[in-house]
């Protein structure tokens, strides 16, 4: 079947602006994580769902950073105020469950002017 | 929380010898291992992963050892092809909980 989706592929913005990104996990996989990743750099975890619910937060940056899974399945990263710094390739990847192997998808390509 | 340390963070190996990368976690609780290749501009790639109740796991010319007590575990690739020339991350986690990931190392497959 289909694997990890991520849109858009790339995303350019102004400092300040609002942007979501969005992942379409395996389907049937219940546990859904975000990552971000520098140049250069392992992925950095974001957060973690499984299910509808949040069940890690521990990763997200600070208060302009917000996540979403509101069926389950599809997730949305939402950056507000974006600042320069937050450039980076945002990785999401899903599993069966937490127990599971987890699979990658080819992520976002943030990039704040 | 949990640290996981790489190494080296760059590595060349002649064509058909032995590529070994090491790495060491901090929680003793970690109980999943996994291996992700990443080529350039690409998705990371699960190669192989260990879980803490078995200490060695083959798959063709991949293998990966894990010692538990010691914190450590260790990539080996056998053979090496030039399509082997990639970033390699090692990882660490506790099932059910997110991967915390090394800082990868560069292998170069010389010809």
């Amino acid at each position: 079947g289909a694997g990890v989706s991520q849109t858009p592929s790339n995303k350019v913005t102004e400092k300040g602006k609002y942007v979501e990104l969005r992942c379409d996990p395996i389907s049937g996989h219940t546990a859904l994580y975000w990552y971000r990743q520098s140049l250069g750099q392992g992925p950095e975890f974001l957060i973690y769902f499984q299910g509808t619910g949040a069940a890690d937060d521990s990763g997200l940056p600070n208060d302009r950073f917000f996540a979403v899974r509101p069926e389950g399945s599809v997730s949305t990263l939402k950056i507000q105020r974006t600042e320069r710094g937050d450039s980076a390739v945002y990785l999401c990847a899903s599993s069966l469950g937490g127990r599971e192997s987890r699979y990658f998808g080819p992520g976002t390509r943030l990039t704040v002017l | 929380g949990e640290n996981v340390e790489q190494h080296p963070s760059t590595l060349s190996v002649q064509e058909g010898d032995s590529a070994v990368i090491k790495c060491t976690y901090s929680d003793s609780a970690s109980n999943y291992f996994p291996w992700y290749k990443q080529e350039l501009g690409k998705r990371p790639q699960l190669i192989i992963d260990i879980r803490s109740n078995v200490g060695e796991k083959k798959d063709q010319r991949i293998a990966v050892t894990l010692n538990k007590t010691a914190k450590h575990f260790s990539l080996h690739i056998t053979e090496t092809q030039p399509e082997d020339s990639a970033v390699y991350f090692c990882a660490a986690s506790i099932v059910d909980d997110k991967i915390i990931f090394g800082k990868g190392t560069r292998l170069h497959i010389l010809p």
